[in-house]
C-alpha cells in the first residue's frame, strides 16, 4: 500500500505556480521522497526525488519539512502540458516504487 | 542514450491465447521492474529484477505469469493462458545498478494488452 496521502485532484492557472503536497507521516530514516507523473497514459515520468534537503532540477522543486513527515513539489510556471497525474511515492534505495492514486493536476488556461 | 524501450506497444489476443511482452532497460541498468495498470486501478507493482535473478515477485498475481531476465538484459514477461482481466498496460522501468545509490527508474511507454 502506498504509504503517502495526496489530494485527489487540483487545478492551476497557466504561468502561474503549480504547488503540490503530500502526507508522509510514517516515512522511515532511509526512504527517500520520489515525485513522478502520468500524462494520458503515457509511462510514468520522473520528475524530482529528496532526502530531508530541499531540491530543485529543471522541471520543479521539491520541498521537504523539517521533520520529513510531508513535502511539496513545485512546478514554477505551469504550462497546459504538465496536466497529469502526480504520484508522490516513498522509496528505500533499490526496492520498487509504490503507486497510490495521485493527484491529478489540471493546468487552465 | 535510448530509454526504456517496451514491444509490442498494443496487443490483442483471445483468452486462452499466449502472449509475450519484452522490454529492454537502459544499458547498464541492473534494476528492472515490472508494472500493470488494469483500467480506473493504480499502478501496480508485479516483479523486480536485480541483473537476472529475481529480487521480488511479490506482485506477480498468479501462475499464468512468467518473467524472465536471461543474462540480465532484456526481460519478457509472458502471460499463458491470457484472461480477461489480465487486460491493461504493461509498465516496465530500469534504475542503475545497486552501487549507484539512491536512483531514479526510468519508465518506457507500456504495452497495452487487450484479451478479448
Amino acid at each position: 500500500d502506498a504509504k503517502t496521502t495526496q489530494p485527489t485532484s487540483m487545478d492551476c492557472a497557466e504561468g502561474r505556480a503549480a504547488n503540490l503536497p503530500c502526507n508522509h507521516s510514517t516515512i522511515s530514516g532511509n526512504e527517500y521522497v520520489y515525485w513522478y507523473r502520468q500524462i494520458h497514459s503515457q509511462g510514468p515520468q520522473y520528475i524530482i526525488h529528496g532526502l530531508k534537503n530541499n531540491e530543485t532540477n529543471e522541471m520543479a522543486s521539491l520541498i521537504i519539512t523539517e521533520d520529513r513527515k510531508s513535502s511539496t513539489l513545485i512546478l514554477p510556471h505551469a504550462t497546459l502540458r504538465d496536466t497529469a497525474v502526480y504520484y508522490c511515492i516513498v522509496r528505500a534505495p533499490n526496492t520498487p516504487l509504490v503507486f497510490g492514486k495521485g493527484t491529478r493536476l489540471s493546468v487552465i488556461a | 542514450e535510448a530509454g526504456v524501450t517496451q514491444f509490442p506497444s498494443h496487443s490483442v489476443i483471445e483468452k486462452g491465447q499466449t502472449v509475450t511482452l519484452r522490454c529492454d532497460p537502459i544499458s547498464g541498468h541492473d534494476n528492472l521492474y515490472w508494472y500493470r495498470r488494469v483500467m480506473g486501478k493504480e499502478i501496480k507493482f508485479l516483479l523486480h529484477f536485480v541483473k537476472e535473478s529475481k529480487q521480488d515477485e511479490s506482485g506477480m498475481p498468479n501462475n499464468r505469469f512468467l518473467a524472465e531476465r536471461t543474462g540480465g538484459t532484456y526481460s519478457t514477461l509472458k502471460v499463458q493462458p491470457a484472461e480477461l482481466e489480465d487486460s491493461g498496460v504493461y509498465f516496465c522501468a530500469s534504475s542503475q545498478p545497486l552501487g549507484g545509490g539512491n536512483t531514479e527508474a526510468f519508465f518506457g511507454q507500456g504495452t497495452r494488452l487487450t484479451v478479448v
